[in-house]
């Protein structure tokens, strides 16, 4: 059974940092590219960054590009994402993903509960 | 990278079938049938629905079925039963590796 189980969210001040991490289990970690989503307060899913399993290419939404990081340590079967900058507008419940192809980037199948991340001073 | 368009809510009666729309563009939806809807039920994880534009996952009740034309792709819930009111989201693979989410459908059994 694929299971994904996010961390690291919480209450932060506007310019801060947190780092979200997701925990894998029930499939081959490394053979999928992995993605993060997040949902704001009262609105709709909003892709924000997706990486390879291999973990050399990396892809972001414009609106957190030069401000997020995301990463993986296959060895651990985790998902990370290091966000910096933070601003109100971040404010969302983060979701990781695995998707459903082999070895590209598309559409997820598996969804983690989500951590839910605070901006406010 | 604009979202997909949906109907903000959608609704129909016990026993009856709803559909669902989403609109890309030709450089997303119209583009490629990478298309997969998700349920949300609140406070747990989205549910994939359908991938590919048409294919249903294991489990899925046959009762939701997926269609494309053009740049608009659809999400029908036949047989409405009562677990089924949820919110849905569309998503699209919208080349060079991004992928857009539809803004949502909250779909109300009455």
């Amino acid at each position: 059974e694929v299971q994904l189980l996010e961390s690291g969210g919480g209450l932060v001040q506007p310019g801060g940092s947190l780092r979200l991490s997701c925990t894998a289990s029930g499939f081959t970690f490394t053979n999928y590219a992995m993605i993060w989503v997040r949902q704001a307060p009262g609105k709709g899913l909003e892709w924000v960054s997706a990486i390879s399993g291999g973990g050399t290419n990396t892809y972001y939404a414009d609106s957190v590009k030069g401000r997020f990081t995301i990463s993986r340590d296959n060895s651990k079967n985790t998902l990370y994402l290091q966000i910096n900058s933070l601003r109100a507008e971040d404010t969302a419940l983060y979701y990781c993903a695995k998707v459903l192809q082999l070895w590209q980037i598309r559409p997820p199948d598996y969804w983690g509960q989500g951590t839910l991340v605070t901006v406010s001073s | 990278q604009s979202a997909l368009t949906q109907p903000p809510s959608a609704s129909g009666s016990l026993g009856q079938s709803v559909t669902i729309s989403c609109t890309g563009t030709s450089s997303d939806v119209g583009d490629y049938n990478y298309v997969s809807w998700y349920q949300n039920h609140p406070g747990k994880a989205p549910k994939l629905m359908i991938h590919e534009v048409n294919k249903r996952p294991s489990g899925v009740p046959d009762r939701f079925s997926g269609s494309k034309s053009g740049n608009t792709a659809s999400l029908t819930v036949s047989g409405l039963q009562a677990e089924d009111e949820a919110d849905y989201y569309c998503c699209s693979y919208a080349g060079s590796n991004n992928l857009v989410f539809g803004g949502g459908t909250k779909l109300t059994v009455l």
